[in-house]
């Protein structure tokens, strides 16, 4: 079966610190990858996705990115967080040999910036 | 234009009452179209599929309007369990790749 891990869940970080969040999938390939930040009481805005290695369409952000070194693992960083950047990131992903049109996310990790 | 919009509500109906929200989409060749779940502080989850026939599961149907570019979730006899906040979500025409939800509609069921 599919699952999809997203760490770490919670974070605290000051302003001006790096970041680094982790997304791997399990049980597919080739899938198409995503990020999405939530924040609160809003809808989820699409930040980057994925439909390869090393192959990553940005949407939004100008001070976070992403990559994807192996074709189940999606990595979102930041140099230096802003205040802004506080919200609900959410990793998921659809597709590889099983596409169900479905998509799939992680549990979520929850960033507050101070 | 919002590539894909919702009403935010909040919906405050009653336990047993009917309720429908519709999410608009800006792109006429978006193919595939999806209503997803997500309760306070937690992932979405997938609620069902939108058909271009319609289709129904148990309290829950939802529809496609491909000529007014929406789709709409209606939910009947509504219980408590069913307050949430709704997403839909559109997928483009060529593959599944750009993936747009809707900013989520904010149901809540009274007692």
């Amino acid at each position: 079966s599919q699952t999809i891990h997203q760490w770490p869940a919670t974070l605290v970080q000051p302003v001006g610190s790096p970041l680094s969040l982790e997304c791997t999938v399990e049980g597919t390939s080739n899938p198409n990858l995503y990020w999405y930040r939530q924040a609160a009481g809003r809808g989820l805005q699409l930040l980057f996705y994925s439909v390869g290695i090393g192959q990553i369409s940005s949407e939004v952000p100008q001070n976070l990115s992403a990559s994807r070194p192996q074709d189940r693992q999606f990595i979102l960083s930041s140099k230096k967080l802003l205040l802004s950047d506080s919200g609900f990131y959410l990793c998921a992903w659809i597709g590889g040999r099983t596409n169900t049109g479905e998509l799939f996310f992680g549990e979520g990790s929850r960033l507050t910036v101070l | 234009r919002k590539e894909v919009e919702q009403d935010p509500g909040p919906f405050n109906v009653p336990e047993g009452a009917t309720v429908a929200f519709n999410c608009t989409y800006s792109n006429s060749a978006s193919q595939s179209f999806f209503w997803y779940r997500q309760d306070c502080r937690k992932e979405p989850k997938l609620l069902m599929s939108v058909y271009s026939s319609g289709n129904e599961d148990g309290r829950f149907t939802a529809q496609l309007n491909r000529a007014s570019q929406y789709i709409s979730l209606l939910i009947r006899d509504s219980k408590l369990s069913d307050s949430a906040t709704y997403l839909c979500v559109v997928l483009p025409y060529s593959s599944a790749s750009k993936i747009i939800f809707g900013s989520g509609t904010r149901l809540s069921i009274r007692p």
